[in-house]
């Protein structure tokens, strides 16, 4: 199967910095990839949208100047984490779904990103 | 807008018994619909997905599913349940746009 990837894995930072988060799509060619956060024993709720070449689309409560989405190649999505603070500590996970020649409304979840923000 | 509940949040089953977890979803239009299992620490594996056709589905690990329009469910069963499949499932549902609703989760606990 197509295969997503996450860069780092997880990440600690001091409070006040920005962190930068990789979703790769490995196999296949990727016009929108969705990132979730998922926090402790929680579900994973939908951030936003990004669609290659266009600005991203946020879910309602979500800080777009906050949360920095770039989806600038067909395998490539950066979620930055702009000014951390403790509460953006979580489990950051991305998915991608294929451009074409996929089953319908297949997508691929990445391994998810750990951020602990000090 | 979609909606998923997982009416059950903890399950505890023997190993070697069967399990069932319940999932009821809203959705306007033909759901896409999915159960997947997250490990501590670790992302979403797949087990299974129904997006038409026959209503019984079977996935990975002998997990099989469910989709009963009438009752707006997609329960997932394992007849017998193993010390490995101790995790957190979820239930999805996708719209057409492919943007996911996941219900809120089911702890597994297998005992010995």
């Amino acid at each position: 199967g197509a295969v997503v990837s996450q860069h780092p894995s997880w990440v600690i930072c001091k409070s006040g910095t920005s962190v930068k988060i990789e979703c790769r799509s490995l196999d296949f060619q990727a016009t929108t990839m969705f990132w979730y956060r998922q926090f402790p024993k929680q579900s994973l709720m939908l951030m936003a949208t990004s669609n290659e070449g266009s600005k991203a689309t946020y879910e309602q409560g979500v800080e777009k100047d906050k949360f920095l989405i770039n989806h600038a190649s067909l395998t490539l999505s950066t979620l930055t984490v702009t000014s951390a603070h403790p509460e953006d500590s979580s489990f950051y996970i991305c998915s991608a779904k294929q451009a074409s020649g996929s089953s319908y409304n297949e997508q691929f979840f990445g391994p998810g990103t750990r951020l602990t923000v000090l | 807008a979609q909606s998923v509940t997982q009416p059950d949040i903890h399950i505890t089953v023997s190993e070697g018994a069967s399990l069932e977890l319940r999932c009821n979803y809203s959705y306007g239009a033909t759901p896409y619909l999915f159960w997947y299992v997250q490990s501590p620490g670790q992302g979403l594996q797949l087990l299974l997905k129904y997006f038409s056709g026959d209503t019984l589905v079977q996935g990975i690990k002998g997990f099989e599913a469910e989709f009963k329009r009438s009752q707006s469910s997609f329960n997932l069963r394992k007849p017998s349940v193993h010390w490995s499949d101790a995790a957190e499932y979820f239930c999805a549902v996708a719209d057409s746009w492919g943007k996911f609703q996941f219900g809120a989760g089911t702890q597994v606990v297998v005992t010995p």
